[in-house]
């Protein structure tokens, strides 16, 4: 098995501002991808983090916006970049081996102002 | 597209009663993995059950089952003699693969309430 934490858990930031959320995994792991979870709705996939390359964004999600990085097989960080308030949501990282359990973190509730 | 579709928003049970969470899928894909995921209201979600689409035979998690039928696209979950820290929220989801890569597409969730 594997434990997911993120940091912030949460924060308020002020619109046009930038916050970068960390992804630590205690294990290795092959796959590593970040979701956007609106409260009580469904996840929505932002990209998948790929270790020593660039992320694969999903349709709707750009690097500009959204830069990702994968240092190694255990962390990846997550920047919300010129914050707008349609940005506030749960941002969720999850992390697993093919075909194997996806684990995932707590999240990190943004609010942006 | 590749889309899941839950049909029942909010549920609720009593305890030790027996509900079933409904789930379709729409993939064009032969080979995929089936998930149950739960996410309690501390937000962490973790695995319920998994079925990989090869399989005929329905899996089981000892109070989670499956009903897994792969013409229809279907994938329902039944929680027997619920609990009240089954109260969460439910997400099926289908896992597709292809270019050393792989990624999960989730439902809308169906939130289920276990009455005392």
């Amino acid at each position: 098995s594997a434990v997911i934490s993120q940091k912030p858990s949460r924060d308020i930031c002020q619109r046009g501002t930038s916050l970068t959320i960390q992804c630590q995994v205690d294990s290795q792991v092959t796959m590593m991808f970040w979701y956007r979870q609106q409260p009580g709705q469904s996840l929505t996939l932002i990209a998948t983090a790929n270790q020593g390359s660039e992320a694969t964004y999903e349709s709707g999600f750009v690097i500009d916006k959204f830069p990702i990085s994968r240092p190694n097989l255990t962390f990846s960080t997550l920047t919300v970049s010129n914050m707008s308030p349609e940005d506030s949501s749960i941002y969720l990282c999850s992390g697993g081996t093919f075909l194997n359990e996806q684990y995932f973190g707590p999240g990190t509730r943004l609010t942006v102002t | 597209a590749q889309t899941v579709t839950q049909s029942q928003p909010e549920m609720s049970v009593q305890e030790a009663e027996t509900v079933t969470l409904s789930c379709t899928y729409d993939t064009s894909e032969n080979n995929y993995y089936l998930f149950w995921y739960k996410q309690p209201p501390s937000r962490q979600m973790i695995l319920v059950i998994r079925q990989e689409a090869y399989k005929q035979q329905n899996a089981t998690e000892n109070r989670f089952s499956v009903n897994f039928q792969k013409a229809a696209k279907s994938f329902s979950l039944k929680i027997s003699d619920s609990q009240l820290g089954d109260t969460a929220m439910y997400f099926c989801a289908f896992m597709i693969w292809g270019s050393g890569t792989y990624k999960y597409i989730f439902g809308t969730g169906t939130r289920l309430k276990v009455l005392a």
